[in-house]
């Protein structure tokens, strides 16, 4: 079985351009997570939606940072512009269900480096 | 105060040691536990979930202390495949059920 999707697994790019970051969650999952981890920080929640809905986006650190999910197979994370702070792991996760006790699944990740 | 607090470790026990984690969390509400265990350089991956009367799965025992607000996860005879960090997860109570995510215990099992 597929498990969700990411791309891309690097990504390097100068300070100021967009980063776009792409999300296929496991077919059949409802809840979608888009999570950013640091040493520091470690995961934080960035934003979740519910059938293709955003439930909770509290975690989104600034205005430069946007979240879709235009259908039940795809999300996007967008980056404009990017600053070498958002260099980071980002995660997307996605769950069965719609009441968070289900177990989380997560992609691979993308590595952002922002020069 | 951290909403999930943990020893950040690094925890390094021989092959074979029994080793224990802890983790507190801060909301007396919250009502779902977990642990997840991350590989170096992947995702983290769901361990098991911890039931109030405690459960075990093999060699991992997780129990979850509400009065104290803490739970714990022991490993038996650990093996060098359980070198990674073991993260703790916290459901909050309420509309928002969004899972706080404690920074991580390290563990290396040597040979």
């Amino acid at each position: 079985d597929a498990g969700v999707i990411q791309s891309p697994r690097h990504e390097v790019t100068e300070m100021g351009q967009e980063v776009t970051l792409r999300c296929k969650p496991i077919s059949g999952h409802n809840s979608l997570f888009w999570y950013r981890q640091t040493m520091m920080r470690g995961l934080e929640l960035l934003i979740y939606f519910n059938n293709n809905v955003p439930i909770d986006d509290s975690g989104m650190p600034e205005d430069r940072f946007s979240a879709k999910m235009p259908n039940a197979s795809f999300s996007t994370l967008k980056i404009q512009p990017s600053e070498p702070r958002d260099s980071a792991v980002y995660f997307c996760a996605s769950s069965a269900g719609t009441n968070g006790g289900q177990p989380q699944h997560f992609g691979d990740g993308t590595r952002l480096s922002i020069l | 105060r951290k909403e999930v607090e943990q020893d950040p470790g690094p925890f390094n026990v021989p092959e074979g040691a029994t080793v224990a984690f802890n983790c507190t969390y801060s909301n007396s509400a919250s009502q779902s536990f977990f642990w997840y265990r991350q590989d170096c350089r992947k995702e983290p991956k769901l361990l098991m979930s911890v039931y109030s009367s405690g459960n075990e799965d093999g060699r991992f025992t997780a129990q979850l202390n509400r009065a104290s607000q803490y739970i714990s996860l022991l490993i038996r005879d650990s093996k060098l495949s359980d070198s990674a960090t073991y993260l703790c997860v916290v459901r909050n109570a309420g509309n928002n059920r969004k899972l706080i995510w404690g920074l991580g215990t390290s563990l290396a099992v040597n040979p």
